[in-house]
């Protein structure tokens, strides 16, 4: 089945600084979602962006589906941040998402 | 707006037991999915459905099984509980419109001892 690596694993950030998470995956997709798991374990989705640029708030991401990675960007951090952010897919034949382990988030004050 | 509900949200169990983890969605989605997460990892596909009285088999369905009667009903049963099923359920939907973002519940955090 279809790879969803994510980078870095675990990340350590202070207050208002700005971070770049990476998802390298193994196969065409048509669809790719980002997503935040707060420490209460709750998933919330971010972006749906199988291909281009979105913004919302602080948070953009990009995904050049040509060379099969997307990046989530996090400028000016806040505690509330904390948390694991996943990349999912879709490949183009298949039904459902496939998820990398994530990127474990801490922002400290 | 309710969304995707699941319940219980915490249960331990007995080796050997059964139980059945409900979801319901009120977004009249065609599309949903059982995901379990293990710690530190990703979310692992067990079961989904693209719609009512059609279901299929995920990465890791064994020990489980799913029905679909419902556009908004989609049970997770697991029969005799073995350790290994120890673990925190997602359900979640989606829709063809709108772009196919996945809704997921608030979890079941299941314990077999």
């Amino acid at each position: 089945g279809i790879q969803v690596e994510q980078s870095p694993p675990d990340l350590i950030l202070q207050e208002g600084a700005n971070s770049t998470l990476r998802c390298n995956f193994s196969d065409s997709v048509n669809n790719l979602q980002w997503f935040h798991q707060n420490p209460w374990g709750q998933l919330i989705n971010l972006f749906y962006i199988p291909s281009g640029t979105k913004q919302n708030g602080r948070l953009s991401a990009t995904t050049v589906a040509t060379e099969r990675y997307s990046l989530l960007y996090i400028s000016s951090s806040q505690t509330t941040d904390s948390g694991v952010y996943f990349c999912a897919v879709r490949i183009n034949s298949g039904y459902a998402l496939n998820f990398g382990k994530g990127t474990s988030l801490l922002v400290t004050p | 707006n309710a969304g995707v509900t699941q319940t219980p949200k915490f249960r331990i169990l007995k080796i050997g037991q059964s139980m059945t983890l409900q979801c319901t969605q009120d977004m009249n989605h065609n599309y949903m999915y059982w995901y379990r997460q293990d710690p530190g990892m990703g979310l692992k596909l067990i079961y989904y459905s693209v719609g009512a009285g059609i279901t299929d088999k995920g990465e890791v369905p064994n020990g489980y099984n799913v029905s679909r009667s419902t556009t908004e009903d989609f049970p997770l049963r697991l029969e005799l509980a073995a350790p290994s099923q120890t673990s925190v359920y997602f359900c979640a939907s989606s829709s063809r419109q709108g772009g196919e973002k996945l809704f997921f519940g608030s979890g079941t955090q299941l314990s077999v001892l």
